[in-house]
């Protein structure tokens, strides 16, 4: 049973272009959770998502980012007209349904954006 | 709102002794408490989790924690450390109607040989 797959596991963009990261689930597993990892910080929660639905998108920045978690295929965190701020280490994790709050997620290796 | 805190940047101990890794908790509720570690430019690894009964959880790894509900903590331990513990560590509560995790800010953890 392969992990959660993160692609790419390093992605270098442009001020001003996009960048598109992709979240490949456990088998079985129809929750995902995007977190951004700022250099010297923790993990911050940015969005919740179930196959098509956006569940809670709290921690995601109003502009620029997307989300979106189609009924095939990875998921996927879309950022427009990248700047340096978005520098980060991407992960997703991902989870079954119906589990409760005691429940770990499985966490992939996440990709790490630089911008230049 | 729940959150963790890990009053501890980093925590450095000679290989061998025991180690302790430092968390504190403020939950509303029954709290469910994990710790996650993770290697250098990798994802998180789960280690253990409370979420009832014996306040001595035994995790992977060799890894254990006590909750202790007086003092609000969560403090991960090994009796004996390794060289390839040396990680950042982190503790971290479900949080949210979307049980995501709210994270600590992690702990570096350095064991010397």
């Amino acid at each position: 049973n392969a992990g959660v797959m993160q692609n790419p596991r390093h992605l270098v963009r442009r001020r001003g272009q996009e960048a598109r990261l992709r979240c490949s689930p456990m088998k079985g597993h129809s929750h995902v959770y995007w977190y951004r990892q700022l250099p010297e910080e923790g993990l911050k929660f940015m969005v919740y998502l179930q196959k098509e639905n956006i569940i809670d998108e709290s921690g995601m920045p109003k502009e620029r980012f997307s989300a979106e978690f189609p009924k095939e295929g990875p998921s996927i965190l879309r950022i427009q007209q990248v700047v340096r701020g978005d520098s980060a280490a991407y992960f997703c994790a991902t989870a079954k349904p119906g589990q409760g709050r005691g429940t770990e997620a499985f966490f992939g290796q996440g990709t790490r954006l630089t911008v230049v | 709102a729940q959150s963790v805190a890990q009053p501890e940047d980093q925590v450095n101990v000679a290989e061998g002794n025991p180690l302790t890794v430092k968390c504190t908790y403020s939950v509303s509720g029954n709290p469910y408490l994990f710790w996650y570690v993770q290697y250098p430019n990798r994802g998180l690894q789960f280690l253990l989790k409370y979420i009832t009964g014996d306040n001595l959880v035994k995790g992977s790894y060799g890894f254990e924690a006590e909750f202790n509900k007086s003092q609000t903590s969560f403090h991960l331990k090994k009796p004996s450390a390794l060289v390839s513990d040396s990680a950042l560590y982190f503790c971290a509560v479900p949080s949210g109607s979307a049980r995501q995790l709210t994270f600590g800010s992690g702990t570096q953890l350095t064991v010397l040989p």
